[in-house]
């Protein structure tokens, strides 16, 4: 059972607009969720994460919103870069211990 | 270079074959990880250890996929007489226990069984 969706497999964004990525989860137990940036022929490489008690962190120019209530989340890019393309995957943690991960969504910025 | 390490990068073998993955975390992570992820699809988790310990294993992970952890550093993942469907990458992860879980990957090992 997928408890992590990442309904939109890609978007294309102007360079300097915002991406808006988002994700819905079904497990109420998640605590933490995170976003993974990965290029091809590379791992996944941590973004940016949120804790379950929070609805906002940021960090530059990634902030990501957490709405519990609708088990929603998403990521804001902003202003979008180049080198921002790349596929993005939500994931969420219950124990402590294994990630389960959307599908991902491709992103493609256009000059 | 003091990230995930995975060797080999790639491997190609025959159906019915054995393959073995190994991967060194980042040194003082005390947990590791193993995924599996399809073309397509999120990493799905299989395995992790804690030191040397391994606590969970998911039911992907059937009898003939095994993983240890000696001492608590390396960790290997062997696939015994492997099969097309396997084919896919394996990613290994490593953590500090507790907090947020950010795991950190490797780049992986592409498996192709033909």
């Amino acid at each position: 059972d997928q408890q992590v969706k990442q309904n939109s497999p890609s978007l294309s964004v102007q360079e300097g607009r915002i991406s808006i990525l988002n994700c819905d989860y079904t497990n109420s137990m998640f605590d933490y969720f995170l976003w993974y940036k990965k290029y091809p022929a590379e791992g996944p490489t941590f973004l940016i994460s949120i804790s379950s008690i929070k609805d906002k962190n940021e960090d530059g120019r990634f902030t990501v919103f957490l709405n519990k209530s609708a088990k929603h989340l998403s990521l804001h890019i902003v202003p979008s870069q180049p080198g921002d393309s790349a596929v993005y995957f939500c994931a969420a943690s219950a124990e402590d211990y294994k990630l389960s991960f959307g599908a991902g969504t491709t992103v493609t910025v256009r000059a | 270079d003091t990230g995930v390490s995975q060797d080999p990068r790639h491997k190609i073998t025959k159906r019915g074959q054995n393959v073995t993955f190994r991967c060194d975390p980042i040194s003082e992570h005390n947990r590791l990880y193993w995924y599996r992820q399809t073309l397509g699809q999120g990493p799905e988790f299989l395995t992790y250890f804690q030191n040397e310990a391994q606590l969970e294993k998911s039911r992907l992970l059937s009898d003939r996929f095994s993983a240890e952890r000696p001492k608590g550093s390396f960790s290997t993942l062997e696939i015994q007489r492997t099969e097309q469907g396997d084919s896919a990458m394996y990613l290994c992860a490593s953590s500090l226990a507790g907090g947020a879980n950010i795991q950190y990957f490797g780049a992986g090992t592409r498996l192709s069984v033909l």
